[in-house]
């Protein structure tokens, strides 16, 4: 079975540029999570999606990020314009449903640098 | 808001040292607690934990649940190099009363263990 994909794995751009991430779930998977995990700490839920919509984004910033899901599959999340503090690694899980408990699968992740 | 407290935050053993790693939280609707193991990319499941007192075990980890004193614990016996990894605790709690998809995991910030040969 394959697993999540996100592209690309290495991402670096300065302060104010725009950058988008992309991920594929598992096939089949009706959940999508997009997860920011700044290093030395845990992931941070970002936004959830229940096929193409949106349950959670609460921790969303919405002044600078996006996501969308458009067709319930793969999923693109944006930065517009970024900042220092953005500088971390979005990583992107997949469940095969919400609620109790689905295993969430995580992608190898995107790592951002912004200078 | 929900936390997540791990401790220690960092740990050095060596290979064959017994390793006990801390997890508590405090949390509104709990549902589950889980252990990630995290090397070099993404998180990988380890355990889920709902009910208190039933220890989980695969091989040389184990972890088991306190919903009373809200804290769970993940035990590494026989420790070997390829357990060197950032491991995490996250707290499954459900946002209200409806069930379905209205529920979070909340991570702690990970205890780096690095086990020396």
């Amino acid at each position: 079975e394959a697993g999540v994909a996100q592209s690309p794995r290495y991402k670096i751009i300065e302060k104010r540029q725009s950058v988008a991430f992309w991920c594929n779930p598992i096939s089949g998977h009706a959940t999508l999570y997009w997860y920011q995990q700044i290093l030395g700490q845990g992931p941070k839920l970002l936004i959830q999606f229940q096929n193409n919509g949106v349950v959670d984004d609460s921790q969303l910033p919405k002044d600078r990020f996006s996501a969308e899901r458009l067709k319930g599959v793969d999923s693109t999340l944006k930065i517009q314009p970024a900042k220092l503090e953005d500088s971390a690694v979005y990583l992107c899980a997949s469940s095969l449903l919400a609620g109790w408990y689905n295993e969430q699968f995580f992608g190898p992740g995107t790592r951002l640098t912004v200078l | 808001e929900d936390k997540v407290v791990q401790s220690p935050l960092s740990l050095v053993v060596h290979e064959g040292d017994t390793v006990t790693l801390n997890c508590s939280y405090e949390v509104t609707n709990f549902r589950s607690l889980l252990w990630y193991k995290q090397e070099k990319k993404a998180p990988t499941f380890l355990f889920m934990l709902t009910s208190s007192g039933i220890e989980k075990k695969s091989g040389r980890l184990s972890s088991i649940l306190d919903k009373k004193e809200l804290f769970s614990i993940l035990n590494i016996t026989a420790t070997q190099t390829g357990d060197s990894a950032v491991y995490l605790c996250a707290v499954e709690a459900s946002k209200g009363n409806s069930g379905g998809s209205n529920y979070k995991l909340t991570f702690g910030k990970g205890t780096l263990l690095t086990v020396n040969p």
